[in-house]
């Protein structure tokens, strides 16, 4: 089956440790994106990847940081140094930098504690 | 004032009711537009693109007016598992894909 999948689908960390977020795409997909979605908010955009090896800063990269050295693989890393972490966490991939559709993976709860 | 602006609701209807919801947009120069429908912690997942004709799929219709910069969706004969979030989605465009995404308006459907 193809599709986006995140992993954990739940995951709690201590304050001030690092922590990895996967997200795999067996679509074939060129562009991926990071997003985090807080209560009564609207998804905001953290990382976004275009193409391999390339990536650029959405709206909120602070204290995050990305990879994209394979193109079904774009792991995020929240950081430290991110101030409020705790968050649902969204991974997306669309066919093309200018293709419309996005397609979200199944997301990740990140809590820290 | 934010980019996209929807009522949060949450709008409770019975079960066969018609039910509409609209959405502001502040960016004149937005390309696309979208609905996506969110269940509770669960991802997004497109449920329909919005043309400046007008498009229905089934008991979903959707409409766009660039003058007044605003999108809607129309849900007809409302079924229980309608219940969800409706987020409101507009592409900017230019450069990449880049997606600006509503808080969402929360549909509750009650027998």
């Amino acid at each position: 089956d193809g599709g986006i999948t995140q992993s954990p689908k739940y995951l709690f960390r201590k304050e001030g440790q690092n922590v990895t977020l996967s997200c795999e795409q067996n679509l074939n997909h060129d562009a991926m994106y990071w997003y985090r979605q807080d209560p009564g908010q609207g998804l905001r955009l953290i990382y976004y990847s275009q193409i391999v090896n390339d990536f650029q800063k959405g709206d909120i990269a602070e204290g995050y940081s990305v990879s994209r050295e394979k193109k079904e693989s774009f792991p995020l890393t929240v950081t430290s140094a991110q101030k409020n972490p705790t968050a649902f966490y969204l991974c997306a991939s669309a066919d093309g930098p200018t293709t419309d559709t996005q397609y979200f993976g199944p997301g990740t709860r990140l809590t820290v504690l | 004032r934010k980019e996209v602006e929807q009522d949060p609701g949450p709008f409770n209807v019975p079960e066969g009711a018609t039910v509409a919801f609209n959405c502001t947009y502040s960016n004149s120069a937005s390309q696309s537009f979208f609905w996506y429908r969110q269940d509770c912690r669960k991802e997004p997942k497109l449920l329909m693109s919005v043309y400046s004709s007008g498009n229905e799929d089934g008991r979903f219709t959707a409409q766009l007016n660039r003058a007044s910069q605003y999108i809607s969706l129309l849900i007809r004969d409302s079924k229980l598992s309608d219940s969800a979030t409706y987020l409101c989605v507009v592409n900017l465009s230019g450069g990449y894909n880049k997606l600006i995404f509503g808080a969402g308006t929360r549909l509750a459907v009650h027998p």
